[in-house]
């Protein structure tokens, strides 16, 4: 059973233009939401992350949007750059759970 | 540099061999785990270990054996593998396993079994 859902797998986005990234949970016990951002060759690193007390999120260009109803966050990435072409990962913790993750999106961003 | 260090980065190894990757954080975490990622997989955690005990095994066959000695190091011992055991192992730590905190991620082991 996998408890977080991601999509796109992948998506090609112009430079400048917004990258859309959607995740949806099933657990309501989980109350940690990161993003994490992987290079090729690289491991995942932490690129922003929501608790569910707020509903969005915002760190220069990355955004986290976070809908508790719907149990779905996402991630915006906008004046999306080539620098941040690599795999996103949403993931999901809490309420004994460890770290679980989506299975990735691969953005590339064309000049 | 995260703080998790992995070695080695690259390893070949034959089906009959027995070798080890090893895991080492320098944050104070007192959560470390191993996960598995494969081309066109997600990640698959494999083992957790929390306070130096292993809190998890996610049905990984027994050709894979984990070791934890102290919260700091983690090693994953490798006999027998198959091909398709061929894949990137990731290493992370945590501050702890069940709460919401980031996890630091080291650069990987690229295996492939031949």
């Amino acid at each position: 059973q996998q408890q977080v859902k991601q999509s796109p797998q992948s998506l090609i986005v112009q430079k400048g233009g917004i990258s859309i990234i959607n995740c949806a949970y099933e657990n309501t016990a989980f109350d940690y939401f990161p993003w994490y951002q992987q290079f090729p060759g690289k491991g995942p690193a932490l690129l922003i992350a929501i608790r569910p007390d707020v509903s969005e999120k915002k760190e220069g260009r990355f955004t986290i949007s976070f809908n508790k109803s719907a149990k779905q966050f996402s991630l915006h990435i906008m004046d999306s750059q080539p620098g941040d072409s690599a795999t996103y990962f949403c993931a999901a913790s809490g309420g004994y759970s460890t770290l679980t993750f989506g299975k990735g999106t691969m953005l590339l961003v064309s000049p | 540099e995260t703080g998790v260090t992995q070695t080695p980065r690259h390893l070949v190894m034959g089906m009959t061999n027995k070798k080890s990757l090893k895991c080492e954080q320098h944050l104070g975490h007192n959560a470390m785990y191993w996960y598995k990622q494969s081309a066109k997989k997600p990640l698959e955690l494999m083992f957790v270990y929390n306070f130096k005990e292993q809190t998890e095994n996610n049905s990984v066959p027994s050709r894979f054996s984990p070791e934890c000695p102290n919260s700091s190091h983690l090693f994953l011992h490798l006999h027998t593998l198959q091909p398709e055991d061929s894949a990137l192992y990731l290493c992370a730590s945590s501050q702890e396993a069940t709460r919401g905190t980031e996890a630091f991620f080291g650069q990987g082991t690229r295996l492939t079994v031949v």
